[in-house]
């Protein structure tokens, strides 16, 4: 059975271009979530998506966007991005409110 | 807004030693209480989760909750060096996790 899987696993962009990352939920599971983790600190919550819209959004602003498919899978894009964008992107899934499973993540440097 | 705290350490114990963390958390309406271990360069992995007050052990692990004083803790008994990790402390607010910066435990061989 196939956990939360995360791509790509890394990336560098520049300052103002945009990001596109994906996440395919542990099989079961069809809500996802995103977290952001910059260097030294915990994870934030970015969003949560459920039955293809999302359900919660935590402090970031419109740059950061998703979209839930109907396989349940997920993206997370960012535009114009800025030096501090720079983090580990996690990705959880979990079936409706229970336990959160995490992917491995995907880690995007901007310069 | 939610908030959860931790002592960033690192916390130093030696093999075999009982390793203690703690954490804060700021929203008395929190019901679910967990605690992830995070390699470096790695994902978080859930350990414990605690619901009520008093404690849970699960092998080596014993997490305990304070939901009055709004205190969690984990201890890890007989610290192995693979134990070296960071540990942070998320609490549950309807599916959504707010996370402390975690505490970084180091154990010496």
């Amino acid at each position: 059975d196939a956990g939360v899987t995360q791509s790509p696993t890394h990336l560098i962009k520049t300052r103002g271009q945009q990001v596109t990352l994906r996440c395919s939920p542990k099989s079961g599971h069809d809500t996802v979530s995103w977290y952001q983790q910059a260097l030294g600190q915990g994870p934030q919550f970015i969003f949560q998506y459920y039955e293809e819209e999302e359900r919660q959004r935590g402090n970031f602003p419109d740059r950061f966007s998703g979209h839930q498919f109907p396989n349940y899978s997920s993206e997370l894009n960012v535009n114009a991005l800025l030096l501090g964008d720079s983090a580990l992107y996690l990705c959880a899934s979990s079936f409706g409110t229970g336990e959160l499973f995490f992917g491995e993540g995907s880690r995007l440097t901007v310069l | 807004q939610k908030e959860v705290e931790q002592n960033s350490g690192p916390l130093s114990v030696p093999e075999g030693a009982i390793a203690s963390l703690n954490c804060t958390y700021s929203d008395r309406g929190s019901q679910s209480f967990f605690w992830y271990r995070q390699y470096s360069g790695k994902s978080p992995e859930l350990i414990m989760s605690i619901y009520s007050n008093g404690d849970k052990e699960d092998g080596r692990f014993t997490a305990q909750l304070n939901k009055a004083s709004q205190y969690v803790s984990l201890l890890i008994r007989d610290s192995q060096p693979s134990d070296s990790a960071t540990y942070l402390c998320a609490v549950s607010g309807y599916s959504t996790l707010t996370f402390g910066k975690g505490t970084m435990l180091l154990v010496s061989p």
